[in-house]
């Protein structure tokens, strides 16, 4: 059974870091894309970064480009998002994804996501 | 970027009908379309791939149809666990800069 559990959720100023945590179980985790999708309070669903089977290609949402950094470790079978300079509309809950491909593709399986609130 | 509409924004339906949600994309997309269920407090949970291929385990009352622009996803009888939140998604720009519709609450009447 694929798991995907997010962690790293907290409450942080604008203009601050955090990193969340995505662990990943029950499939050959080196062998498929990974991403994250996050959902502002209230809102839709909004695709923010994806990362190749072997992390050699990343790509990202205009709104976090320069911004988020997308890793993986495929030894601890982890996903990770580096997020700095954070502001308000970051807030949202974070979602993982496993995709359905190694270089691409949508997302198959989610988490249930972890939640980042940029508050003053 | 390509723009994802999802019409009705919501609906209600009873229990047994025959419920239909369309999605059209702002370019053709071919049939790189996929329809995923939301319940309150839950991650989003894959239903249909490729605009009509069922995923694994979904119930056969979930279908979709369309390609190019426009496309359909029919729940043949309505059931209780049905009513969630509905998003259509386009893969056709993977990796990168996929886009999800506004969503469809499917509400009970």
């Amino acid at each position: 059974e694929v798991q995907l559990v997010e962690s790293g959720g907290v409450v942080v100023q604008p203009g601050g870091s955090l990193r969340l945590s995505c662990a990943a179980s029950g499939f050959a985790f080196d062998d498929y894309a990974m991403h994250w999708v996050r959902q502002g309070p209230g809102k839709g669903l909004e695709w923010v970064s994806l990362i190749s089977w072997d992390g050699g290609s990343t790509y990202y949402a205009d709104s976090v480009k320069s911004r988020f950094t997308i890793s993986r470790d495929n030894n601890k079978n982890y996903l990770y998002l580096q997020m700095n300079s954070l502001r308000a509309e970051d807030t949202a809950l974070y979602f993982c994804a496993k995709s359905n491909g190694r270089f691409g593709g949508y997302e198959e399986y989610w988490g249930q996501g972890t939640l980042v609130t940029v508050s003053s | 970027d390509i723009q994802m509409t999802q019409s009705p924004s919501s609906l209600s339906a009873s229990v047994g009908d025959r419920v239909t949600i369309t999605c059209r994309a702002s370019q053709s997309i071919n049939n790189y379309l996929n329809w995923y269920q939301q319940k309150p407090g839950k991650a989003p949970k894959l239903l249909i791939y490729d605009a009509s291929s069922l995923q694994s385990g979904v119930p056969s009352r979930f279908s979709g149809s369309g390609s190019g622009t426009d496309f359909t996803l029919t729940i043949s009888s309505l059931q209780p666990q049905d009513f969630a939140i509905y998003y259509c998604q386009q893969s056709y720009t993977t990796p990168q800069l996929l886009t999800f519709g506004g969503g469809t609450k499917v509400e009970i009447k």
